[in-house]
């Protein structure tokens, strides 16, 4: 198993575009997780699926933003009409569903929004 | 609700010095608790969790951490730094009902030769 694969690595955009980013899981984890990190923070979570269904939105997930896993593995995360506040590292994340695991991350999307 | 304090966003120690970066927590119940390291440009990679089965827990590359119910505290300790432990440490907090994980803000660990 070669972990959490996340692309691109690093995108940059004119504000105003739409970007997509992929996250491809440990596969037999059946939870993912998107989160997005600003510099000098922390990541904030922004989403999580169990197999295909989206159980969570984070109010910081704004209507410009959609997330889908369609068949329960792989990840998009979209960001139509960026703005330079969507300048971050995003970061996906699988785990298994039992209680004490922490997530496997991948290594993340750096957007740059110009 | 849950939520993680770091103390100190930069702690700068001396190769071969002690090692500890401070980590609180808020929770009614006793959580599971997490450390992550992060190198730039990088994702997290987790360095040892605390599952309420023993309260010294032993990680990867030499770091330990002990979680201390009376103080809320699980703070990361490594004997003696190495220059290749400069990076960024997240402590993290997850409930066994819930999926989520909360961060700290995060300690940058400088390491002067």
């Amino acid at each position: 198993d070669t972990g959490v694969s996340q692309d691109p690595r690093h995108k940059i955009t004119k504000r105003g575009q739409n970007v997509t980013f992929r996250c491809d899981p440990i596969s037999e984890h059946n939870r993912l997780y998107w989160y997005r990190q600003t510099l000098g923070q922390g990541p904030e979570f922004l989403t999580y699926f169990q197999n295909e269904a989206q159980l969570e939105k984070s109010r910081l997930l704004s209507d410009r933003f959609s997330a889908e896993r369609p068949k329960g593995s792989f990840s998009t995360l979209e960001i139509q009409r960026t703005e330079q506040g969507d300048s971050a590292m995003y970061l996906c994340a699988s785990s298994q569903p039992q209680g004490a695991v922490g997530y496997t991350f991948g290594s993340g999307t750096r957007l740059t929004v110009v | 609700a849950q939520s993680v304090t770091q103390l100190g966003s930069h702690v700068s120690v001396s190769e071969g010095a002690l090692v500890l970066l401070r980590c609180n927590y808020s929770s009614s119940v006793p959580p599971y608790l997490f450390w992550y390291v992060q190198y730039p440009n990088q994702g997290l990679q987790l360095l040892l969790k605390y599952t309420s089965a023993a309260t010294l827990v032993k990680g990867i590359n030499g770091f330990e951490a002990e979680f201390k119910k009376s103080e809320t505290s699980f703070h990361l300790t490594k004997p003696s730094a190495h220059m290749r432990d400069a990076a960024e440490y997240f402590c993290a907090v997850r409930m066994d009902s819930s999926y989520k994980l909360i961060f700290g803000s995060g300690t940058r660990l400088l390491v002067r030769p």
